[in-house]
């Protein structure tokens, strides 16, 4: 079991960049989370996947923020374009359909916004 | 709206303490609770899982107990070590679409 694989660990960017994080699910699962957390904020849940589909984004913080899920194992996290109070820790985390399964958290990816 | 909370927000104890970290919860029609730690840095690792039937789990020196009739969890930490600092979280899944609800954590220092 790899876990969930998200990419990149690190994203530096300039303000106004379009920037892109990936996520790899466990293979078998059927939710996908996407997590911001900061300093400030604590763990902030953005949006959530049930079989490939977007069931709660009431968290995205602004239009500036996309997330697609094409396919089971693959999901992206847009932000277009972006500014420095983006940076933050964005998580990736998925769980199995079950309703009493665990969730799995990635590594996480750091992104800074200068 | 489940809403989830720890207290203390922080913590620091001597090595070789027992501690115990809080956890309550609004709602108690929830699926499971699970107890998390996150190194600086890092993602958060899982430690404990317990369903809602369930009144607690162990894992070596954690122990974390379920009262869900009164919305509260507690870590137990036995015999701290100063490799056990780090945050911990706990969460709650309920609600129609199999949600987490997260605290803010408990950050513990283990002093040598």
């Amino acid at each position: 079991d790899a876990g969930v694989i998200q990419s990149p660990r690190h994203e530096v960017t300039e303000m106004g960049q379009e920037v892109t994080l990936r996520c790899k699910p466990i293979s078998g699962h059927d939710y996908l989370f996407w997590y911001r957390q900061t300093m400030m904020r604590g763990l902030e849940l953005l949006i959530y996947f049930n079989n490939n589909v977007p069931i709660d984004d009431s968290g995205m913080p602004e239009d500036r923020f996309s997330a697609k899920m094409p396919n089971a194992s693959f999901s992206t996290l847009k932000i277009q374009p972006s500014e420095p109070r983006d940076s933050a820790v964005y998580f990736c985390a998925s769980s199995p359909g079950v309703y009493n399964s665990p969730l799995h958290f990635g590594n996480g990816t750091r992104l800074t916004v200068t | 709206k489940q809403e989830v909370t720890q207290i203390p927000a922080a913590l620091s104890v001597p090595e070789g303490e027992n501690l115990v970290l809080n956890c309550s919860f609004t709602d108690s029609a929830i699926y499971n609770l699970q107890w998390f730690r996150q190194d600086p840095g890092k993602g958060l690792t899982s430690l404990l899982l317990i369903q809602s039937s369930q009144r607690e789990q162990t894992s070596g020196r954690l122990n974390a107990s379920l009262d869900k009739s009164s919305g509260r969890s507690t870590l137990y930490i036995a015999a701290s070590q100063p490799g056990d600092s780090a945050t911990y979280l706990c969460a709650v899944r309920a609600g129609n679409f199999n949600k987490f609800y997260f605290g803010s954590g408990t950050k513990l220092n283990v002093k040598p």
